[in-house]
Parts: C-alpha cells; sequence; structure tokens
C-alpha cells in the first residue's frame, strides 16, 4: 500500500513571491510516480507536474518545478512567481499501476 | 480537444435510493477511473475500467459497481444509498500505458 502524507493543511504567499508545498510518501514499489494537482474552487483537479521515480533530474513546468529526495521519499513543489490564479487546493499523489492515492491536500492563499 | 466530461454536475437523492453517474472520456484514452472526494480529504480511488474490463477496486462496498462501453464511456452505480456517500464523485481517464490521469469536473452528490 502507498500513503501520502501532506504536513501543511494552509499555506500562504505574496503575489510574485516563491512557496513551497511539501510532500512525503511511502511505498513499497521500487517503481512509481509521483504528481502534483492543483483544484481550483471550480473543484476540477488539474495535473500541475509529475515525476517519474527512476529519474534522478527534477521536473520542471514553468513556474512549477519539484524537489525529488527518493532516499528520504519526499516530493515537494516550488511556484515561483506566485500568481492571483495559483490560489487552490493542492494534492499530492503516487502511483505503481493505476491507482491514484492522494494526500490530504495543501490550501494556498495568495494575497496582492 | 474535450477534456474529460461528467454528467450530472449535482444530483440530490434520498437514503435508500440508487443514482447512476456518468463519465465520457477524453478522446483516444482507453482507461476511465472513479475516485470519491469526501469534503476536505483528498480523493479516494474506487475503481479503474480498461476494454471494459476492471483493472483495479478501491476499498468500497458492493453497493459501489461500474462498467464501461465500447466507446470508452463509463458509469458508475451506487445502490442503497447512505448519507456517508454525499462527496464529490470524479472521473478520470488515461491512456492504458501512461499513468497520468486527466479529471473531469465531477458530480457533487448529496444523499439527504
Amino acid at each position: 500500500a502507498q500513503t501520502v502524507t501532506q504536513s501543511q493543511p494552509e499555506m500562504s504567499v505574496q503575489e510574485a513571491e516563491t512557496v513551497t508545498l511539501s510532500c512525503t510518501y511511502d511505498t513499497s514499489e521500487s517503481d512509481y510516480y509521483l504528481f502534483w494537482y492543483k483544484q481550483p474552487p471550480s473543484r476540477q483537479m488539474i495535473l500541475v507536474i509529475r515525476q517519474e521515480a527512476y529519474k534522478q533530474q527534477n521536473a520542471t513546468e514553468n513556474r512549477f518545478s519539484v524537489n525529488f529526495q527518493k532516499a528520504a521519499k519526499s516530493f515537494s513543489l516550488k511556484i515561483s512567481d506566485s500568481q492571483l490564479g495559483d490560489a487552490a487546493m493542492y494534492f499530492c499523489a503516487c502511483t505503481s499501476g493505476y491507482a491514484l492515492n492522494f494526500g490530504k491536500g495543501t490550501s494556498l492563499l495568495v494575497t496582492p | 480537444d474535450a477534456g474529460v466530461t461528467q454528467s450530472p454536475t449535482h444530483l440530490i437523492k434520498t437514503r435508500g435510493q440508487h443514482v447512476t453517474l456518468r463519465c465520457s472520456p477524453i478522446s483516444g484514452h482507453k482507461s476511465v477511473s472513479w475516485y470519491q472526494q469526501v469534503l476536505g480529504q483528498g480523493p479516494q480511488f474506487i475503481f479503474q475500467y480498461y476494454e471494459k474490463e476492471e483493472r483495479g477496486r478501491g476499498n468500497f462496498p458492493d453497493r459501489f459497481s461500474a462498467r464501461q462501453f465500447p466507446n470508452y464511456s463509463s458509469e458508475l452505480n451506487v445502490n442503497a444509498l447512505l448519507l456517508g456517500d454525499s462527496a464529490l464523485y470524479l472521473c478520470a481517464s488515461s491512456f492504458p500505458i501512461t499513468y497520468e490521469q486527466y479529471f473531469g469536473p465531477g458530480t457533487r452528490l448529496t444523499v439527504t
């Protein structure tokens, strides 16, 4: 079984600043994938970034990047140059097959 | 290209009733997954279907069932509704050989 833990229920960041959301996971699988999803008030889950466990290089998508520490089973999301539209719930997820296992989420508030 | 679509958007049912939720995947995607998201929690995996076959099932009672049609659309059925079934039900689609899942807007089910 896989478990995902997000220890920050809420985070706040000022517009144009950088924020890091934390995620730790536990899995007995050697091959797995990690994701960050964003869920705005509209409810639709949007894929932000993915990381293959076999890749050492950290994934980057525009203003979003991850810090993947495989030995520590840590997978944090960094949002640079934060924008008002980044305000949402952010979920970390792990899978090694068909089911995505999600954390409880971090609510990100962006202030002007 | 159209994303994952779900119907209905909202639904109100009474305890003991039955409900059917529908999902159409992204064109070309052959796998559909269902998740239940209770308020304040991350989504919980219910089922995944690929080529009309069940690939995996989460820890949900037999009151929950699903099927996939030849056009890859899917239905989630819940019998004998309980108050605890009130949740946002999310459908996600994916290619069969990738782990990325793309979500629809969800169906908000309220059981009274």
